[in-house]
Order: C-alpha cells, then structure tokens, then sequence
C-alpha cells in the first residue's frame, strides 16, 4: 500500500511565476492537508480538503490556491511567486477527524529566485 | 492565534542516556495532540495520537504523557540509539478545528 505520495520533488521557480504541486493520499484517505514548513519553522497549515472543498483555511493568501479531484488526490496552486514562497511543502491524508493520525508525504522543496 | 511551543530546541545525547521532551499547548479547547519523529528528506512518521487527559502512550522505547489541564505533554525515549536521531515535533489541535498547529520541533542527536 502506498502512503502519501507528492510531486515533483523539487522544484526551481523565479518570482512571479506560478507553480502546481500534487498530492496522492493514502490508500482509503479521503481528506488531505497542505501545510508550508519555512527554514526554521514548524509546518504552517495553509488548507484542508474534503469532498472536493475547501473546508478549512490557515492564514495565506489568495495566492495560494488548492483543488481535490474525485480519487481524493490533490493540488496546491501557488501565483505570482515571491522569494518568501521558498519552502518545504507537505501533503497530509487522513480519514474522519482530527482525532485521527495523518499521514504525510515527503514533501516539494520549492525554491523561488 | 495558537502558540505550540516546544522545548528544548535540540538536544545531543549519548547512546544508551534516557532523555525526554516537552510539548506546551493551550489548554483551553483541547480536541487532540499529535506527535511526529521527522527524519531528514523522509517523511514525518507519526508516534502518537493522544487524546485523553491522563493519556499515556508507548511504542517500543518511546512513551508519552497529556496533560491537557495544564496544556503540556512529555514524550520520552528511554536508552537512546543512534537511529533515534531526528526532528520530534508535536501538534495540536482545538476545538473543532481541522488542521494541526505544529510546534518547531526538538532536534534530537544521539552519540555513538
């Protein structure tokens, strides 16, 4: 059983272009997390979706963009790039509620010059 | 706006030393507290999920307390291996909140 996959692995993008990051959940997941962790920093909550809504948002700008697909994967939209977008980006699945384990995917390394 | 705070901020040990971590979260609210062990370019892999004040959970060489009350949960690892050498990070979350506020992370590095 695959866990949570994300896509690309790395990515180099310079200010003001757009990036798309994906996300595959877990096996039986339905609800998937994105979350920015910034050097030197825990990972910051950006969105939750479920039933292909957005049900929940952290404190991020419009920029930042999302979509769930019917098989439950994911996409995480990012516009007019700064150089403060520079971050890990982490993908989270779970099923049910906060009570339960989420589960995360390794993660994008997005660097933006 | 949640603070989770965790402390130390890392920690170097010796192989075999015990040693344990705080998490600090606000009490007020509580739904659930998460820990995580990160190592570095894999994924965080999740320890526990406590829910219950009084909670304690154990898998192998690592356990951990809730005390929701007080807003703090100890995690702790007793005859530390190298392997054991990584992020633990915690994560809370309130209420019926959907995400998990994370803390930074202890920097655990255990010594051969």
């Amino acid at each position: 059983d695959a866990g949570v996959t994300q896509s690309p692995t790395h990515l180099i993008k310079t200010r003001g272009q757009q990036v798309t990051l994906r996300c595959s959940p877990k096996s039986g997941h339905d609800t998937v997390s994105w979350y920015q962790q910034a050097l030197g920093q825990g990972p910051q909550f950006i969105f939750q979706y479920y039933e292909e809504e957005e049900r929940q948002r952290g404190n991020f700008p419009d920029r930042f963009s999302g979509h769930q697909f019917p098989n439950y994967s994911s996409e995480l939209n990012v516009n007019a790039l700064l150089l403060g977008d520079s971050a890990l980006y982490l993908c989270a699945s779970h099923s049910g509620t906060a009570k339960n384990i989420q589960y995360f995917g390794a993660g994008t390394r997005l660097s933006v010059l | 706006i949640l603070n989770v705070e965790q402390s130390p901020q890392s920690l170097h040990v010796q192989e075999g030393d015990s040693t344990n971590f705080t998490c600090s979260f606000p009490s007020s609210n509580f739904y659930a507290l998460h820990w995580y062990r990160w190592e570095t370019a894999k994924s965080p892999e999740a320890l526990f999920v406590m829910t219950l004040n009084g909670d304690e959970k154990k898998k192998g060489r690592i356990s951990a307390t809730l005390n929701t009350k007080e807003g703090y949960s100890y995690l702790y690892i007793k005859g530390s291996q190298p392997e054991d050498s990584a992020t633990y990070l915690c994560a809370f979350s309130g209420g019926s909140n959907y995400k998990l506020t994370f803390g930074k992370g202890t920097l655990l590095t255990v010594n051969p």
